[in-house]
């Protein structure tokens, strides 16, 4: 079954420490990206990464990190240095960056206690 | 600045009535806009774009450059169209660190029996 996946899809973490999220995708696309999703807020671009090995900042990129060590996989580390980390946060990918037409993965809801 | 609205947070109509989904975007370059849906307990998904021209699920939408608007419509509204619904507008051709879509911050359609 093709598509997006993304691990956890909940996730607890105590103040100070860091958490990755997952996404892996088999849908063979270049581009992908990770977006937070807050209530009254839409989505917001974390990062995005057109190729393996690149990825760029998006609007609200301190506080977090990604790796694209490989075409499939695009995890998120949420650092101790973002100060609200409590969202929902969405994975997607397109058949490259000129595509508005993401495919997004079911979410993972990080929350901090 | 690029940017998306969307007026209405929620938006609540009878079942048989029509129903219009606001969307206003700000952008200097060539627009590419397209409509996300979100229905419960599911991925948020393309429902269609305005380069297409088409009809999905009863709905279509027309980029109107004058009013920088690009409106989704539906004549008759069923209890199944109740869902998030979120408009972006593609900034690929503006380029800066924005990455590949803009979304606005969503309105909840409520389609009531």
């Amino acid at each position: 079954d093709g598509g997006i996946t993304q691990s956890p899809k909940y996730l607890f973490r105590k103040e100070g420490q860091n958490v990755t999220l997952s996404c892996e995708q088999n849908l063979n696309h270049d581009a992908m990206y990770w977006y937070r999703q807050d209530p009254g807020q839409g989505l917001r671009l974390i990062y995005y990464s057109q190729i393996v090995n690149d990825f760029q900042k998006g609007d609200i990129a301190e506080g977090y990190s990604v790796s694209r060590e490989k075409k499939e996989s695009f995890p998120l580390t949420v650092t101790s240095a973002q100060k609200n980390p409590t969202a929902f946060y969405l994975c997607a990918s397109s058949i490259n960056r000129g595509s508005g037409e993401l495919f997004f993965g079911e979410g993972s809801r990080l929350t901090v206690l | 600045a690029q940017r998306v609205t969307q007026p209405e947070k929620l938006l609540s109509v009878f079942k048989g009535a029509p129903v219009e989904l606001k969307c206003n975007y700000s952008y200097s370059g060539s627009p590419e806009l397209f409509w996300y849906v979100q229905y419960s307990r599911q991925r948020l998904q393309l429902l269609l774009r305005h380069i297409s021209r088409e009809s999905i699920k009863g709905f279509t939408a027309d980029l109107n450059k004058g009013e920088t608007s690009f409106h989704l419509k539906k004549p008759f509204a069923q209890e199944e169209d109740s869902a998030m619904y979120y408009c972006a507008l593609s900034t690929l051709n503006y380029g800066g660190s924005q990455g590949n879509l803009i979304f606005g911050k969503g309105t909840k359609l409520s389609v009531k029996p």
